[in-house]
């Protein structure tokens, strides 16, 4: 069935370092959705990405889907304390229902 | 503001009971989700339901059955509870295709001794 594998599965960062997860699939996506959650707290919907190529930003974050829609890539710049939390990317092809990679959990150190 | 309402945030159950989780949104959402989230597994779809009285199993159904008689309202239940059961349950109803985007709940912690 659907699955998306999302890399590394933990990233330790200094204040002020760059972070990137990555999301790849097997198969063609017709779009890829990108999540946060906080510790203690539920996933937010931070943005989707539909088009071949499309890149998009959100102050530090960046986020990119492949050229042949098999991958994705959330990057953070100079990351901030208030970063902290797992990053998911959800493969929503299927229609209305949402499949989730595993996540990457950030940790930033003050 | 939009909001997906979990009526439980902790609960402890014993092996073998009935749990009922339950779930409502007020957004007119016709899509809503249940979801379990495990360390290092990450989210995993159990049932889903695209209307009212219809349902579809998720990835990992067994064990679970769900209802939806009302729009707003998707249950989760689990008939005879197990260890292997305790987890984080996530509700989430679907605001279209349009943005693709799915609002959740707070969740809620289910401990099965």
């Amino acid at each position: 069935g659907q699955q998306v594998m999302q890399i590394p599965q933990y990233q330790h960062v200094q204040e002020g370092e760059d972070f990137t997860t990555y999301c790849n699939s097997s198969t063609t996506l017709s779009n890829i959705q990108w999540y946060k959650q906080r510790p203690g707290g539920h996933p937010v919907f931070l943005i989707q990405l539909v088009k071949s190529g499309e890149v998009k930003k959100q102050k530090r974050l960046t986020f990119q889907f492949g050229e042949a829609k098999k991958n994705s890539s959330l990057h953070i710049t100079a990351t901030q304390t208030t970063d902290v939390g797992t990053y998911f990317c959800a493969d929503n092809t299927g229609g209305f229902k949402t499949i989730f990679g595993a996540g990457t959990r950030l940790f930033v150190k003050a | 503001d939009v909001k997906v309402t979990q009526s439980s945030r902790y609960l402890v159950k014993r092996t073998g009971e009935k749990v009922f989780l339950e779930c409502v949104q007020d957004m007119d959402h016709e899509n809503m989700f249940w979801y379990r989230q495990d360390p290092g597994l990450g989210l995993r779809l159990i049932y889903f339901s695209y209307d009212v009285k219809m349902k579809e199993k998720g990835d990992i159904p067994e064990g679970y059955s769900v209802s939806r008689e009302k729009k707003e309202r998707f249950s989760l239940i689990l008939e005879s509870a197990s260890t292997n059961q305790t987890s984080m349950y996530l509700c989430a109803s679907w605001a279209g295709a349009n943005t693709g985007e799915l609002f959740f709940g707070e969740g809620s912690r289910l401990t099965v001794l």
